[in-house]
């Protein structure tokens, strides 16, 4: 099975501080995805990557960053947090033409 | 724009069957799915079809697709307190068999 994990399961930190969240995958998966999920909103898709040093906007990408220096580690970067930023963040890895698998998300509030 | 709709809630009794239902615009997407999400956990696939069949049944799982309404059901019989949780429904994107809309989730109480 697809091992995806994600390094912190709850973060606080304060307005105007940079955050990472880290996300790791063990199946040598071509593509990942960061996503946040909000009450009523569901998933929406922060950035992805197909490859290494590849990054897509997705439809949310305003005020995050994304890193992705090895092919296992995909970073989600806030450059300078704010309180609307309060959210679950998930990780999600995929192989071509096989579903995504999901980390178990990383609880962020922003004080 | 692309979108994927779920109703918000559903409550069964255990031992009933649960029926969860979604509609999608996209009619070129070519895989939906189900995710289960546990409070406090990440979303675990359940289930999923290819848009060029209408059933698939995994035990107690059995997904319908109505591919001329755009409408894809999940039903579980034998609904446990187990099944207690959110689902997803989620449709590939039009372009980009990569990316996933998802619905807003289904919320499932399983009452006893």
């Amino acid at each position: 099975d697809v091992k995806v994990t994600q390094s912190s399961r709850y973060l606080v930190k304060r307005t105007g501080e940079k955050v990472f969240l880290e996300c790791v995958q063990d199946m040598d998966h071509e593509n990942m995805f960061w996503y946040r999920q909000d009450p009523g909103l569901g998933l929406r898709l922060i950035y992805f990557s197909y490859d290494v040093k590849m990054k897509e906007k997705g439809d949310i990408p305003e005020g995050y960053s994304v890193s992705r220096e090895k092919k296992e580690r995909f970073s989600l970067i806030l450059e300078s947090a704010s309180t609307n930023q309060t959210s679950m963040y998930l990780c999600a890895a995929r192989r071509a033409d096989q579903p995504q698998h999901f980390g178990d998300g990383t609880r962020l509030s922003i004080l | 724009g692309e979108d994927v709709e779920q109703s918000l809630f559903l409550s069964v009794r255990e031992g009933d069957s649960s029926v969860i239902n979604c509609t999608y615009t996209d009619s070129s997407s070519t895989y939906l799915y189900w995710y289960k999400q546990e409070p406090g956990a990440g979303l675990q696939l359940l289930t999923y079809i290819f848009s060029n069949m209408d059933m698939k049944q995994d035990q107690r799982l059995t997904v319908l697709l109505n591919k001329k309404d755009k409408h894809l059901s999940l039903r579980i019989a034998d609904t446990q307190t187990g099944d207690s949780a959110i689902y997803f429904c989620a449709a590939s994107r039009s372009g980009s068999a990569r990316q996933l809309i998802f619905g807003s989730g289904t919320q499932l109480t399983v009452l006893p």
